[in-house]
């Protein structure tokens, strides 16, 4: 097994600040994923990274940068944080052949 | 591109019933696979189901689904709701890459009362 934790939890930032979440692991998992979850839009995603320093846009990159220098860890940067984007962000890992995703308790942004 | 349709929002069983989440999808690749996640209040979402294979029976927790092709569809059933039941669903599809990239439905609420 592993874990995947989240940083912050909660995050509360200004209108138009540029705000950073993190998500670390340790399954030793190839691919990491980041997800936006709006109630009664599912998960839509945002980035995706098959390895250390790859990185792939999903259905909901504009807006959002992200990072992926070491393998246990994958960064998504909120470039100009918005108030209709106040969501739950969920990073997810999965192995190679990648048929399961875990999922992390999740980063929950408010804009203010 | 791929898409998932589920049973929109709210669905509302009492406890002892049985019950029918559904799941249809539209993708032009052939090898494709399936999955169920849950998600409990508070919680993480968790793989509840997969399966790849058409027309086959797959079961966890007291929940099944089949894979069918001919319809498109991969529909989550249960014949006896618990209270602890009560959760959102996500049907999710996987086109066959080995990136492990998921296409997910709106997700599904369900509710069981006493």
């Amino acid at each position: 097994g592993g874990i995947i934790t989240q940083t912050p939890k909660f995050l509360i930032g200004q209108e138009g600040q540029k705000l950073t979440l993190k998500c670390q692991q340790n399954f030793n998992h190839d691919t990491m994923y980041w997800y936006r979850q709006d109630s009664g839009k599912g998960l839509r995603l945002i980035y995706y990274s098959i390895t250390e320093n790859d990185l792939q846009k999903g259905d909901l990159s504009e807006g959002y940068d992200a990072s992926r220098e070491k393998k246990s860890s994958f960064s998504l940067t909120v470039t100009s944080a918005q108030k209709n984007e106040m969501a739950v962000f969920l990073c997810a890992t999965s192995g190679w052949g990648g048929f399961e995703q875990y999922f992390g308790p999740g980063t929950r942004l408010t804009v203010l | 591109g791929d898409s998932v349709t589920q049973t929109e929002g709210l669905v509302t069983v009492t406890e002892g019933l049985p019950v029918m989440l559904n799941c249809t999808y539209q993708t032009a690749y052939s090898d494709v696979a399936f999955f169920w996640y849950v998600q409990y209040l508070n919680e993480a979402p968790k793989l509840l189901l997969r399966s790849s294979t058409d027309n086959k029976r797959t079961e966890h927790q007291g929940f099944h689904a089949t894979l069918h092709k001919s319809s498109s569809s991969f529909h989550l059933q249960k014949s006896s709701v618990q209270l602890s039941d009560s959760a959102l669903y996500y049907c999710a599809l996987n086109t066959g890459a080995n990136t492990g990239k998921l296409t997910f439905g709106h997700g599904t609420i369900l509710r069981v009362h006493p």
